[in-house]
């Protein structure tokens, strides 16, 4: 089945400091990403919808200039998560849309620690 | 907007019996999809079932079907002989059709434990 890999699955950082996180589709050409945020014990919250050789599609409240998304391949997309704080802890999901359009895959997830 | 509500923040179930997790949702779509997701602790999203708004019929994965109320908008979930592997957190979602951007719209969760 189609796979989506995201690194790292881990990722400690300091304060002040930007993170990048990377969701790749292994198998499939991956016209659409999201970013979903995920804080403990509560459901994953859509943060950006991104789509190949465009401008990402963030959700209200979300911080654009904060949370760079960059989806240049349609196997690749990134999170950049710019002078990090510690209220930005948090666990980070990608999911990629297939080309043909009718199956969603999502990634292993990256839990962000900013100290 | 779409909405997606799931009433029971925890539920437990004896292993081998029979559970049933609840969903509604609000939309003024015709057509969409709707899902349940499992999330076990290794935090991996693992698609359970998944129902075509057009379908009549209920969807069904071996041990896993649904009850799918249109005109009601809800959307339970039974899990039959429960085994101590479902244990996790389950996720009723919504998303418009396909070709209208595949965004998902998660409920707040569902605990279960499965108990031996």
């Amino acid at each position: 089945g189609a796979v989506v890999s995201q690194h790292p699955s881990r990722v400690i950082c300091k304060s002040g400091t930007s993170v990048k996180i990377e969701c790749r589709s292994l198998d499939f050409q991956a016209t659409t990403m999201f970013w979903y945020r995920q804080f403990p014990k509560q459901s994953l919250m859509l943060m950006a919808t991104s789509n190949e050789g465009s401008k990402a599609t963030y959700e209200q409240g979300v911080e654009k200039d904060k949370f760079l998304i960059n989806h240049a391949s349609l196997t690749l997309s990134t999170l950049t998560v710019t002078s990090a704080h510690p209220e930005d802890s948090s666990f980070y999901i990608c999911s990629a849309l297939g080309a043909a359009g009718e199956k969603l895959f999502f990634g292993s997830g990256t839990q962000l620690s900013v100290l | 907007a779409q909405t997606v509500t799931q009433s029971q923040p925890e539920m437990s179930v004896q292993e081998a019996e029979t559970v049933t997790l609840s969903c509604t949702y609000d939309t003024s779509e015709n057509n969409y999809y709707l899902f349940w997701y499992k999330q076990p602790p290794s935090r991996q999203m693992i698609l359970v079932i998944r129902q075509e708004a057009y379908k009549q019929q209920n969807a069904t994965e071996n041990r896993f079907s649904v009850n799918f109320q249109k005109a009601a908008k809800s959307f339970s979930l039974k899990i039959s002989d429960s085994q101590l592997g479902d244990t996790a957190m389950y996720f009723c979602a919504f998303m418009k059709e396909y070709n209208q951007g595949g965004k998902l719209i998660f409920g707040q969760g569902t605990e279960l434990s499965v108990k031996p």
